[in-house]
C-alpha cells in the first residue's frame, strides 16, 4: 500500500523558515517524480515544486522560486521542502504527492501538514 | 486566479446526474494535454478520481466519468449519492506557465 506521511509543519513567524518532510513507503520511491502541492485555507490546490527521480531536475512555482528548495533522499525514501523568508500567503496545508508537476496526474497524496505563518 | 475555470458549486438531488465543467485555453486543455480530476472531502487529502480525461483508478465507482472536447473538460456523476458531496478539482498542464495547473474547485452538494 502506497503511503506518504508529511511532517514538519507548524506555526512560524513571518520571515522565518521551515523544513517539511515526507516519508514514502509501498512503492519504489526512486522511480518517481515527486511534488509538493499546497492548499491555503478555504482555497484551491496549487502545485509548489517537483523533483525528478534522481534529483537532477527541480522546478518551482514562481511564488516560491528563490526561497525554496525541494530535495530527496532515495536511500531514506524521503522528500523534503525547505522554505525560507516565509510570508503570510505561504500559510497552507502542504501535501506531498506522487506527481511529476507537469503533464501527468497526482496518483497518491499524503495527509498534509499545516504551515501557519504569523505576521 | 486559476487558468482552469470551474463553477464554484453545482447541486443535484439523489439519483440525478450532475456535471462539473473545467474550461481552459489553447495553452492547456486546448493544446491537447490530458485532464485529471480529484475528489476532496473536508479536512482530507485530495484523491485521484479520473486520470487522462476518462480513466478511473481502481476502486472508483463507474458513476464517475470524464470527457474532454476542445478547450474544456467535464466530470459527470450519474446516480448522485449523498456520499458524493465533496469538492472536485480539475488539473492539466499549461505550456505557457510550463507547470501543472489546477482549477479552483467545485463544491458538489446533494440536495
Amino acid at each position: 500500500e502506497v503511503q506518504l506521511v508529511e511532517s514538519g509543519g507548524g506555526l512560524v513567524q513571518g520571515g522565518g523558515s521551515l523544513r517539511l518532510s515526507c516519508a514514502a513507503s509501498g512503492f519504489t520511491f526512486s522511480s518517481y517524480w515527486m511534488s509538493w502541492v499546497r492548499q491555503a485555507p478555504g482555497k484551491g490546490l496549487e502545485w509548489v515544486a517537483c523533483i525528478k527521480e534522481d534529483g537532477s531536475e527541480k522546478y518551482y512555482v514562481d511564488s516560491v522560486k528563490g526561497r525554496s528548495t525541494i530535495s530527496r533522499d532515495n536511500a531514506k525514501n524521503s522528500l523534503y521542502l525547505q522554505i525560507s523568508s516565509l510570508r503570510a500567503e505561504d500559510t497552507a496545508v502542504y501535501y506531498c504527492a506522487r506527481y511529476c508537476g507537469g503533464d501527468c496526474s497526482a496518483d497518491y497524496w499524503g495527509q498534509g501538514t499545516l504551515v501557519t505563518v504569523s505576521s | 486566479q486559476s487558468v482552469l475555470t470551474q463553477p464554484p458549486s453545482v447541486s443535484g438531488a439523489p439519483g440525478q446526474r450532475v456535471t462539473v465543467s473545467c474550461t481552459g485555453s489553447s495553452s492547456n486543455i486546448g493544446a491537447g494535454y490530458d485532464v485529471h480530476w480529484y475528489q476532496q472531502f473536508p479536512g482530507t487529502a485530495p484523491k485521484l478520481l479520473i486520470y487522462k480525461n476518462n480513466n478511473r483508478p481502481s476502486g472508483v465507482p463507474d458513476r464517475f466519468s470524464g470527457s474532454k472536447s476542445g478547450t474544456s473538460a467535464s466530470l459527470a456523476i450519474t446516480g448522485l449519492q449523498a456520499e458524493d458531496e465533496a469538492d472536485y478539482y480539475c488539473q492539466s498542464y499549461d505550456n505557457s506557465l510550463k507547470q501543472g495547473v489546477f482549477g479552483a474547485g467545485t463544491k458538489v452538494t446533494v440536495l
